[in-house]
């Protein structure tokens, strides 16, 4: 299985911030990654596929890019309704893998 | 808009059998991959296992020895039965559409979940 290990496990930042998650795969993955804002009680939305295509209708300020191992998710100007959970996921192989999850928390 | 609902028992005794049904409207079934996707209370997500339209299946090996994974395309329902539960299978369960890459910038392999049911917490309890 491919492991995805994602940092930092959590974050608090302000309005306006510029926040970065990253996430590191156990083996190279090309660019066979995708990100995914989680809220409380909600399922998770797809934000970014294939390490940097934004989904239709999420804002511009979330960006994706890398390739290989290494990934970073940026959200340029951090809004009050960013809170939520992130989670990177590989679909190089399967079994499909999710990383463990970071918290963004809004200061 | 596709639109997912998960539907079966929310309570299910340990040693005993979890079956969920999901049904897909406002799209078609096929030519898509379907997944159950599990997350337990406060952990993260932990995909079970996919099948295609035609029947293909892929499962997760840390849980293949207890999975199935069935489709009805003639009724837009795809199932997942897990037997011999335990409580460490209490979690909630999505289900969730995969699909590829179809635009310019990325390759048609490059597959993603883009849509998923608003999830059922089913508790493996005496």
């Amino acid at each position: 299985d491919i492991q995805m290990t994602q940092s930092p496990s959590s974050l608090s930042a302000s309005v306006g911030d510029r926040v970065t998650i990253t996430c590191r795969a156990s083996q190279k993955i090309s660019t066979y990654l995708n990100w995914y804002q989680q809220k409380p009680g909600k399922a998770p939305k797809l934000l970014i596929y294939a390490a940097s295509s934004l989904q239709s209708g999420v804002p511009s300020r979330f960006s994706g890019s890398g390739s290989g191992t290494d990934f970073t998710l940026t959200i340029i100007s951090l809004q009050p309704e960013d809170f939520g959970t992130y989670y990177c996921q590989q679909s190089y192989s399967y079994p499909r893998t999710f990383g463990q999850g970071t918290k963004v928390e809004i200061k | 808009q596709v639109h997912l609902q998960e539907s079966g028992p929310t309570l299910v005794k340990p040693s005993g059998t979890l079956s969920l049904t999901c049904t897909v409207s406002g799209g078609s079934i096929s030519s898509y991959y379907w997944n159950w996707v599990r997350q337990p209370p406060g952990k993260g997500l932990e995909w079970i296992g996919s099948i295609y339209s035609s029947g293909n299946t892929n499962y997760n090996p840390s849980l293949k020895s207890r999975v199935t994974i069935s489709i009805d395309t003639s009724t837009d329902q795809f199932s997942l039965t897990l037997y011999s539960v335990t409580a460490a299978d209490t979690a909630v369960y999505y289900c969730v559409r995969q699909r590829g890459c179809g635009g310019s910038g990325c390759y048609s392999d490059q597959y993603y979940f883009d849509y998923w049911g608003q999830g059922t917490l089913v508790t493996v309890s005496s």
